[in-house]
């Protein structure tokens, strides 16, 4: 099966860095994802990782580390539309020996003035 | 705009009836993915199809049923509604030029009541 997971909340001053942290178990890794989801809104395309190392799209960057199991999404310069859950997502295989995308419960951020 | 439409936007019906939620992926997308997100709740994986075929299922109740047509588009089937059933329903779809991240639709809120 897949276990992802990620802090629940977390908040941050604006301008400040951020990071937040996403550990997983899965069979047959292929790939992980972040989505950015304000309230009551669609998730959101962030960036995907498969290899290790570090993604960098303008504020965002994303790392993975799979020998760990772990991946973390850092924001750059926060603003306060930063403020939405972050979901950390795994490409697995399923039982069914086909390709899964299973999704965290989200962390959260409160970007505070 | 993800390219993924969902019908209806809102939906308000009561305990014990049944509803149909439709989604049409984006152009050249094979797979659509359907999920459950509650009030202050992550996105619970349901189902997916894959060019027609069932790939994958999730925790979906057996009041619910899904699937794709020919033409790709893809409709969720919700009987015998319980209060519990009131939640955000998402469709995704994956697949064509960018086959792993997932593009969200703008999600039916279903109220029972």
């Amino acid at each position: 099966g897949q276990n992802i997971d990620q802090p629940t909340e977390m908040t941050a001053t604006e301008g400040a860095i951020v990071q937040i942290n996403c550990t997983y178990q899965t069979s047959g890794f292929n790939g992980l994802f972040w989505y950015q989801q304000h309230a009551g809104e669609a998730p959101t395309f962030l960036s995907y990782n498969v290899l290790d190392g570090l993604e960098e799209k303008g504020r965002f960057s994303s790392f993975l580390s799979r020998s760990k199991g772990y991946s973390y999404l850092l924001l750059k310069e926060l603003q306060m539309k930063d403020s939405a859950s972050y979901l950390c997502a795994v490409r697995g295989t399923s039982s069914g020996g086909y390709q899964k995308v299973t999704f965290g419960t989200g962390t959260k951020l409160q970007v505070i003035p | 705009d993800s390219g993924v439409t969902q019908t209806p936007k809102h939906l308000i019906t009561a305990t014990g009836q049944r509803v149909t939620l439709r989604c049409s992926p984006r152009s050249g997308d094979l797979s659509v993915y359907w999920y459950q997100q509650s009030l202050d709740q992550g996105l619970q994986f349901l189902i997916q199809y894959y060019n027609g075929e069932e790939r994958a299922k999730g925790n979906i109740l057996e009041r619910f049923s899904a699937q794709q047509f020919p033409d790709l588009h893809s409709e969720l089937n919700l009987s015998s509604l319980e209060l519990g059933d009131s939640a955000l329903y998402f469709c995704a779809s994956s697949g064509g030029d960018h086959r792993y991240e997932q593009y969200f639709g703008p999600g039916t809120r279903l109220t029972v009541t």
